[in-house]
């Protein structure tokens, strides 16, 4: 089983530069989640969508931007990348429903370094 | 808000040594708690979970109680082992649909 699959999962990219990271579910998961992780931060949620076609801010949306294609797919967008977007991404999805003790699935994660 | 508030790393214990890992949380009503594993160079894995007051979630010899009186999940194992060594985190999720991490806590295991 494929699970939560992102890509690319190395980048460097200059200050200024745009880039699209890819993620996707084969578990026909409703929701799904941006994440990144930082030395001393833990994980700090960027962008959630609980459903296709909708999307909604978490703790650290700036300087980025999310689309949920279909049900399967949840792309993260860095419009101009900044140094101190330099991070590790995590993609995640899990299935929604009454009880809030479902588990959430991550990717592998992609290392970005913005120079 | 919601918050998951756990002991800060690393902590350095010999094999077969008995591991604590403390965590609280802040949240209004009956969140589920979680407790998930990092190896290096992965992502994030369940290691257990529970999503009620007194429900104890347990794998691979870990273990954690949800103490709805003292706000808290803690992980703990009898005898750790060197495979053992990875980041722990702690987290929370509630009727929002957001899932709260903690920061995560470090440990080595020596052999």
């Amino acid at each position: 089983n494929a699970g939560v699959t992102q890509t690319p999962k190395f980048q460097v990219l200059k200050t200024g530069q745009s880039m699209t990271l890819q993620c996707a579910q084969d578990m026909n998961h409703n929701s799904m989640y941006w994440y990144r992780q930082d030395p001393g931060m833990g994980l700090r949620l960027i962008y959630y969508s609980a459903s296709e076609g909708t999307t909604d801010k978490g703790e650290v949306p700036n300087g980025y931007n999310v689309s949920r294609l279909n049900k399967r797919e949840f792309s993260l967008r860095l419009e101009s990348a900044a140094p101190s977007q330099t991070s590790v991404y995590f993609c995640a999805s899990r299935k929604t429903g009454a009880s809030s003790g479902n588990t959430i699935y991550f990717g592998e994660g992609s290392w970005l370094t913005v120079v | 808000g919601n918050s998951v508030t756990q002991m800060e790393g690393p902590v350095t214990l010999s094999e077969e040594a008995f591991l604590t890992i403390n965590c609280t949380y802040t949240a209004t009503g009956y969140p589920s708690l979680f407790w998930y594993v990092q190896y290096p160079g992965e992502g994030l894995q369940l290691l257990l979970k529970a999503t009620k007051a007194d429900d104890k979630g347990s794998n691979k010899g870990f273990e954690a109680t949800y103490r709805k009186e003292t706000t808290s999940f803690h992980l703990e194992k009898g005898s750790v082992q060197v495979s053992d060594s990875a980041v722990y985190f702690c987290a929370l999720s509630h009727r929002d649909d957001k899932i709260i991490f903690g920061k995560g806590t470090r440990l080595h295991i020596l052999p």
